[in-house]
């Protein structure tokens, strides 16, 4: 299966600052989706993200706050916007496999801690 | 898309079969149970997805009753390895999102 990576890790970041994360799939791949998951809690999808539209945000999310951009098929990128504590999360990014079954692989997530 | 539920945590010793059901009262007839795992500090991961009655691979089984309104994913033999948050989530075959739900936080004691 196809391989998932994020960049960075980890991050520390001063309130009012922004902060890109990058997601790289070694294969071409049609939908992925970014997730936030709090210290202690269950994933909660950011938004969808396919080549060549906009992100369809969810209930909750908007543009301004994660603009997320997906120039090819292997490349996404999340930002957080103007962050305050509140945003300190995991960020996953994940994509659907190519097989018949609704299966989606994850990313090792980035760890954010704003200040 | 159906709203799933179960237990928020769950503790076995190594060796023992653990079984964790979920309900899903409101599932649609073109919607697939799946489980999910998630280890400390990474992603999910994908175990075992079924539409009915029992579906088994290296990892689980998972039985899903006629009115598949409720399924079980039973882990055979556990080690402390399995330690880990479970998640029952309902999904379209392919090409939708999926949500999570708060999953079950399975520890395994030696």
């Amino acid at each position: 299966s196809a391989v998932i990576s994020q960049k960075p890790s980890r991050d520390i970041c001063q309130r009012g600052t922004s902060l890109t994360i990058q997601c790289q799939v070694d294969s071409q791949v049609t939908m992925m989706f970014w997730y936030r998951q709090q210290p202690g809690q269950s994933l909660t999808l950011i938004a969808t993200a396919n080549q060549g539209s906009e992100a369809t945000y969810e209930s909750g999310f908007v543009i301004d706050k994660f603009p997320i951009s997906r120039p090819n098929l292997t490349f996404s990128t999340l930002t957080v916007s103007n962050m305050s504590p509140e945003d300190s999360s995991i960020y996953l990014c994940s994509f659907e496999g190519q097989g018949s079954r609704n299966e989606q692989f994850f990313g090792p997530g980035t760890r954010l801690t704003v200040l | 898309l159906a709203k799933t539920t179960q237990p928020i945590s769950m503790d076995s010793y190594e060796g023992q079969e653990v079984n964790i059901t979920c309900s899903h009262n409101n599932i649609a007839t073109n919607d697939y149970i799946t489980w999910y795992q998630q280890f400390p500090s990474q992603g999910p991961r994908f175990i075992i997805q079924g539409y009915k009655t029992k579906v088994t691979n290296e990892v689980a089984s998972l039985f899903i009753p006629a009115d598949r309104k409720s399924s079980t994913l039973s882990l055979p033999r556990v080690s402390l390895s399995d330690t880990a948050v479970y998640y029952c989530l309902v999904v379209k075959n392919r090409d939708d999102k999926i949500i999570f739900g708060k999953g079950t936080r399975l520890h395994i004691l030696p």
